[in-house]
C-alpha cells in the first residue's frame, strides 16, 4: 500500500475483554515496530519484527501482550484481559533494513479505550 | 541498551525567531543513526532530519539544523525562522545499526506564538 495503515483506528472496549490491533506496513518494509504513546507522552517501545521473527519483546507491558507478524507482513498486536492503564494510542511504524538511515514511516495509530 | 534523553518537555517560540530543542543518548556503539521527527495533533509522525553517526558534518534541511556532539552523545535540533506550523511535539529517535531498535526520546512540545 501507500503508507502503513491501521485498524480499526478507534476501539473501545471493557475492561476484561480481548483487543487485536491490526498494522499493514509497506510493501517491502521488512522491519515492523510497535510503540504506545500514552495522553501527552512518548513513544513507549513495545515490539520489532525483522521479518516475522521478533528480535527484540523487552518493551511489552505484560504477558497479556502479544504480538506476531505472518508471511513479513501483516502485524497483529493483542492485548488480554485489558485493563484501563492500557488506554493509550498504538502505533505501528515500518522501515526498510537498508540503508540504514531509512526512515521509519508510522501509521495513524489505533486509538484504544477501555472502559 | 540505548537511551534517549529529551530533558525540555516544553519549549516556545516567537513566529520568525530560532529554537533549539534538546535530545541527549546513551550507547556503547560507534556506529547508529539519529533521527528528528515532528508529530502535530493530526497524530501523523513526520521526520524532519536524520544524522548518521559516521558523519561529521551536520545535518540540514532547510529551515531545520542539528548539532550533533559524539563525543558528548548530543544532537540537538534548531529550527531558524519559526512558523506557526512548526507546532508540533517533536521526537528524537535512536537507531542502532547492530539490532535496528529504534527508540524515542519522551518529547519536546514546541508552541509557536505570533
Amino acid at each position: 500500500g501507500a503508507g502503513v495503515s491501521q485498524s480499526p483506528s478507534n476501539k473501545v472496549t471493557e475492561k476484561g475483554k480481548d483487543v487485536e490491533l491490526r498494522c499493514d506496513p509497506i510493501s517491502g518494509h521488512t522491519a515492523l515496530y510497535w510503540y504506545r504513546q500514552s495522553l501527552g507522552q512518548g513513544l513507549e517501545f513495545l515490539i520489532y519484527f525483522q521479518g516475522n521473527s521478533a528480535p527484540d519483546k523487552s518493551g511489552l507491558p505484560s504477558d497479556r501482550f502479544s504480538a506476531e507478524r505472518t508471511g513479513g507482513s501483516v502485524s497483529t498486536l493483542t492485548i488480554q484481559r485489558t485493563q484501563q492503564e492500557d488506554s493509550a494510542v498504538y502505533l505501528c511504524a515500518s522501515s526498510k533494513n537498508r540503508p540504514m538511515n531509512t526512515e521509519a514511516f508510522f501509521g495513524q495509530g489505533t486509538r484504544l479505550t477501555v472502559v | 541498551a540505548q537511551t534517549v534523553t529529551q530533558s525540555q518537555p516544553e519549549m516556545s517560540v516567537q513566529e520568525a525567531e530560532t529554537v533549539t530543542l534538546s535530545c541527549t543518548y546513551d550507547t556503547s556503539e560507534s556506529d547508529y543513526y539519529l533521527f528528528w521527527y515532528k508529530q502535530p495533533p493530526s497524530r501523523q509522525m513526520i521526520l524532519v532530519i536524520r544524522q548518521e553517526a559516521y558523519k561529521q558534518q551536520n545535518a540540514t534541511e532547510n529551515r531545520f539544523s542539528v548539532n550533533f556532539q559524539k563525543a558528548a552523545k548530543s544532537f540537538s535540533l534548531k529550527i531558524s525562522d519559526s512558523q506557526l506550523g512548526d507546532a508540533a511535539m517533536y521526537f528524537c529517535a535512536y537507531r542502532s545499526r547492530d539490532t535496528d531498535k529504534l527508540i524515542f526520546g519522551t518529547g519536546t512540545r514546541l508552541q509557536v506564538f505570533p
